[in-house]
């Protein structure tokens, strides 16, 4: 089946500076990838997602990148801000039997220092 | 729009116990599924559904049931519960596996 790994677990950085969290797929049919933002006590919120046929996509501070051979995808972050501070996971479509789902990683949890 | 609506928030059942979270929707989305959340482990897939009296199970199905008889509701059944079992369910909802899932609030539940 599907398994999405993700890394690192734990990321913290200086307001201002960039974040890149990293995620590993191992069905190579997977053909959406998204990420999720879940602050405390709160559910988990999309914040960017990308698809197969698209490399990089960008929203304001927020990035994406996507390399399809390597089976690996990335979240990338720039002048980070406290309100950052969250866990964000990754998540890729994959297919046991015959219906596709939606698998995450594990998490990582980004805490954003002023 | 309700979007997804998750209940109750908060339970606390004894072992061997059974019980069903409730999770509903209003956004005439075919996919819907439960995810447990733990420290350290992410969002694991419980079960999920494609269309009405359609399900599958995910990567953690063993002791619980779910069914789907209307586009709206996809209940969770506890069928005996364990201590094994305390965690945050989440249920979400999509138009399609691979559109932007919408969660519910979450339900804590604590086995004792």
């Amino acid at each position: 089946g599907e398994n999405v790994e993700q890394h690192p677990s734990t990321l913290s950085v200086q307001e201002g500076d960039s974040a890149v969290i990293k995620c590993t797929y191992s069905d190579s049919a997977s053909n959406y990838f998204p990420w999720y933002k879940q602050e405390l006590g709160k559910r988990p919120q999309l914040i960017i997602d990308i698809r197969s046929n698209v490399g990089e996509k960008k929203d304001q501070r927020i990035a994406v990148t996507l390399n399809k051979t390597a089976k690996h995808f990335s979240l990338h972050i720039t002048e980070t801000q406290p309100e950052d501070s969250a866990v964000y996971f990754c998540a890729a479509t994959g297919r046991r039997g015959g219906y596709n789902k939606l698998i995450f990683g594990a998490g990582t949890r980004l805490a954003v220092h002023p | 729009n309700a979007g997804v609506t998750q209940t109750p928030k908060f339970q606390v059942l004894k072992t061997g116990q059974s019980m069903t979270l409730q999770c509903a929707q209003d956004m005439n989305h075919e996919y819907m599924s439960w995810y447990r959340q733990d420290p350290g482990m992410g969002l694991r897939l419980i079960h999920y559904s494609v269309g009405a009296g359609i399900t599958d199970q995910g990567e953690v199905p063993n002791g619980y049931n779910v069914s789907r008889s209307t586009t709206e509701d996809f209940p969770l059944r506890l069928l005996s519960a364990a201590p094994s079992q305390t965690s945050v369910y989440f249920c979400a909802s999509s138009y399609l596996e691979n559109t932007e899932a919408f969660f519910g609030q979450g339900t804590r539940l604590t086995v004792v």
